[in-house]
């Protein structure tokens, strides 16, 4: 069954830092999403993504954050200068034309210190 | 703007216990309706959906019907089972193809043997 990817699972790093979150999505999907959830809380939208253009985005993702789809396979999240507050789940999703079911990948644990 | 609520967990039940996890929503349009779940260290699944008022999805023995006048989408299962033990997410999306999910805040079901 396809199942969209997702890569690190978990990643550390230090305050300040650029992180690249990384997401192979189901191939022949055309929306794209990153949610994040931080510990114990409820799931975010972050930003959506459609013909290579963000189609909408939430107030959480500011300028620190960006995303591209740069071979048309993968989906990436950057988030450029991480802080303390950016610790969460990170979790990937894409969804075929014409369906209402977005599938989710295993998420990305980040934890910055 | 379209939100979800969702009853407080955790939830703890006994083994064969009949099961109920309240959701109503608020939103302008007309919203499809999931319920996704967490297994502990894992993604988010979808587990069932509702596109239009008085649809009943159904998975696994889980059942939710679309309500659209008491605008809710309650999650039940005649007889739950350890494996259940999840944390599981009420949402819906606006638009049918490219819309964001909003979920709620999460309902922990805990059940004992």
């Amino acid at each position: 069954e396809p199942e969209v990817t997702q890569t690190p699972s978990h990643q550390v790093t230090q305050m300040g830092q650029e992180v690249i979150l990384r997401c192979v999505p189901i191939s022949n999907h055309l929306y794209f999403y990153w949610y994040r959830q931080i510990l114990g809380q409820k799931v975010e939208f972050l930003v959506s993504f459609y013909n290579n253009e963000i189609s909408e985005k939430s107030e959480i993702f500011d300028d620190q954050f960006s995303v591209e789809r740069p071979d048309g396979s993968n989906f990436t999240l950057k988030i450029r200068s991480t802080k303390l507050e950016d610790s969460a789940m990170y979790f990937c999703a894409s969804e075929g034309p014409g369906n209402t079911e977005a599938f989710f990948g295993q998420g990305t644990r980040l934890t910055v210190v | 703007g379209d939100s979800v609520t969702q009853m407080e967990g955790p939830v703890t039940l006994s083994e064969e216990a009949f099961l109920t996890i309240n959701c109503t929503y608020t939103a302008t349009g007309y919203p499809s309706l999931f319920w996704y779940v967490q297994y502990p260290g894992e993604g988010l699944q979808l587990l069932l959906k509702a596109t239009k008022a008085d649809d009943k999805g159904s998975n696994k023995g889980f059942e939710a019907t679309y309500r659209k006048e008491t605008t809710s989408f309650h999650l039940e299962k005649g007889s739950v089972q350890v494996s259940d033990s999840a944390v599981y997410f009420c949402a819906l999306s606006d638009l049918r193809g490219g819309g964001k999910l909003i979920f709620g805040q999460g309902t922990e079901l805990s059940v004992k043997p």
